[in-house]
């Protein structure tokens, strides 16, 4: 069964500054998505970025990036010149490429933006 | 385009009553799945319905049912209700096979509360 880490329960970063948060996951597929999303306090989850297991390149969404590392089974999501909308908690997800395949979600990390 | 409305956004229930949760996907999804998340936790996999089938269960025992109607509407139905219960119900919709993204779209989730 597949399982996902997330090894920082909160983080806390400066507006403007930029902020790291990891996630491992365990896995013996070969080809799956992994998602980060987003959840504010009290409102529904949203879609940060998404990586296909089989591209080699990073995902991007305007400041979001990832840092995906098939080897070490590692995606962390990096927030450059982040703001005070961005604090959230963040999960990180994994599915398998096959359709109907469920999520596996990891624990989660609370994002705080100090002003 | 609508997205994916849950109702009702909170409740208080007894140990030992019944629950029905609703839900309403997304235009143009054709599958639901349903998703608890407890207080500081990640979401965990209930089951999926796809086109009216049941097509992947989480570790949920039996007490816990659900349905997808023609609209592809969805209850979550359980039964003989527990204190652990208590946690977001999410859910969330996503595309049919001949659009999978891998993406699912949730709603703002029904708080259930088990005194």
């Amino acid at each position: 069964a597949q399982t996902v880490t997330q090894s920082q329960p909160e983080m806390s970063v400066q507006e403007a500054e930029t902020v790291t948060l990891s996630c491992t996951y365990d896995t013996s597929e070969s080809d799956y998505y992994l998602f980060w999303y987003k959840q504010p306090p009290s409102r529904q989850m949203i879609l940060v970025i998404r990586q296909e297991a089989y591209k080699q390149q990073n995902a991007t969404e305007n400041r979001f990036s990832v840092n995906f590392q098939k080897a070490a089974k590692s995606f962390s999501l990096k927030i450059s010149d982040s703001q005070l909308g961005d604090a959230a908690m963040y999960f990180c997800a994994y599915r398998g490429l096959n359709y109907g395949q469920n999520f596996v979600f990891g624990p989660g990390t609370r994002l705080s933006v100090l002003p | 385009e609508t997205g994916v409305t849950q109702s009702p956004t909170h409740l208080i229930k007894t140990r030992g009553q019944q629950v029905t949760l609703r839900c309403s996907s997304q235009s143009g999804h054709n599958t639901v799945s349903w998703y608890q998340q407890a207080l500081g936790q990640g979401p965990q996999f209930i089951f999926q319905y796809y086109r009216e089938e049941e097509n992947g269960r989480g570790n949920f025992p039996p007490r816990f049912s659900g349905l997808q109607f023609p609209n592809y509407s969805s209850e979550l139905n359980v039964n003989a209700l527990e204190l652990d219960d208590s946690a977001l119900y999410l859910c969330a919709s996503s595309w049919g096979l001949q659009r999978d993204t891998g993406e699912l779209f949730f709603g703002e989730g029904s708080r259930l509360t088990v005194l």
